[in-house]
């Protein structure tokens, strides 16, 4: 059972560059989040979904966009990339909303130079 | 001001000693809270959960709530090695999809 799998797992961007994280989830889940972690500032969620088809922001989503089109995979895009974007990107599910358990990816390291 | 703060440490105790870790929130409309476990390079795991006031007990985990005091406690007895990690405290209110607000994080070392 591979639960959340993130593509990639590195990147590195030039400023302006575009890109797509992908996160997939086996579990069925119809939740899923995208949060980055900063050093001192704990996790911070930047969109999220409650079903296929749905999207919503979070607390820092200036600069991102996604999409859910199949329920098991949830994009993260990144139009033009800035420094300040420089962090660790998790993607997350769960089965339910508030007071369920959410379930992490591994992670996505990605630096803008 | 931030809605959830946690002392980001580091913390270093010796291997055996009793572990303790905190986080003050300011919405009052949290009922639902979380300690998470999160290794180096790894992605955070929900290690302890507690709805609404009270203590929660697993094995060597003693979560703790105070919803009076806003202010919720993680105790690890007779530390582990194996326990070094980051741990982040993140709660949610009721309603709607779990949006986790997570405190800053802790990063413990236990020395054998």
């Amino acid at each position: 059972n591979a639960g959340v799998t993130q593509t990639p797992k590195f990147r590195v961007l030039k400023t302006g560059q575009s890109m797509t994280l992908l996160c997939a989830q086996d579990m069925n889940h119809e939740y899923m989040y995208w949060y980055r972690q900063d050093p001192g500032m704990g996790l911070r969620l930047i969109h999220y979904s409650v079903g296929e088809g749905t999207t919503a922001k979070g607390e820092v989503p200036d600069g991102y966009n996604v999409s859910r089109l199949k329920k098991q995979n949830f994009l993260l895009g990144l139009e033009s990339a800035a420094p300040s974007q420089t962090s660790v990107y998790f993607c997350a599910s769960s089965y339910g909303g508030a007071g369920t358990e959410a379930f992490f990816g591994q992670g996505t390291r990605l630096t803008v130079v | 001001q931030k809605e959830v703060e946690q002392d980001p440490g580091p913390l270093s105790v010796p291997e055996g000693a009793i572990v303790s870790l905190n986080c003050t929130y300011s919405n009052s409309a949290f009922q639902y809270f979380m300690w998470y476990r999160q290794y180096s390079r790894k992605g955070p795991e929900l290690l302890m959960y507690t709805y609404s006031s009270g203590n929660k007990e697993d094995g060597r985990f003693t979560a703790q709530v105070d919803k009076s005091s806003k202010y919720i406690s993680l105790f690890i007895r007779d530390s582990q090695p194996s326990d070094s990690a980051t741990y982040l405290c993140a709660m949610s209110g009721v309603q709607g999809a779990q949006k986790l607000v997570f405190g800053q994080g802790t990063r413990l070392t236990i020395n054998p």
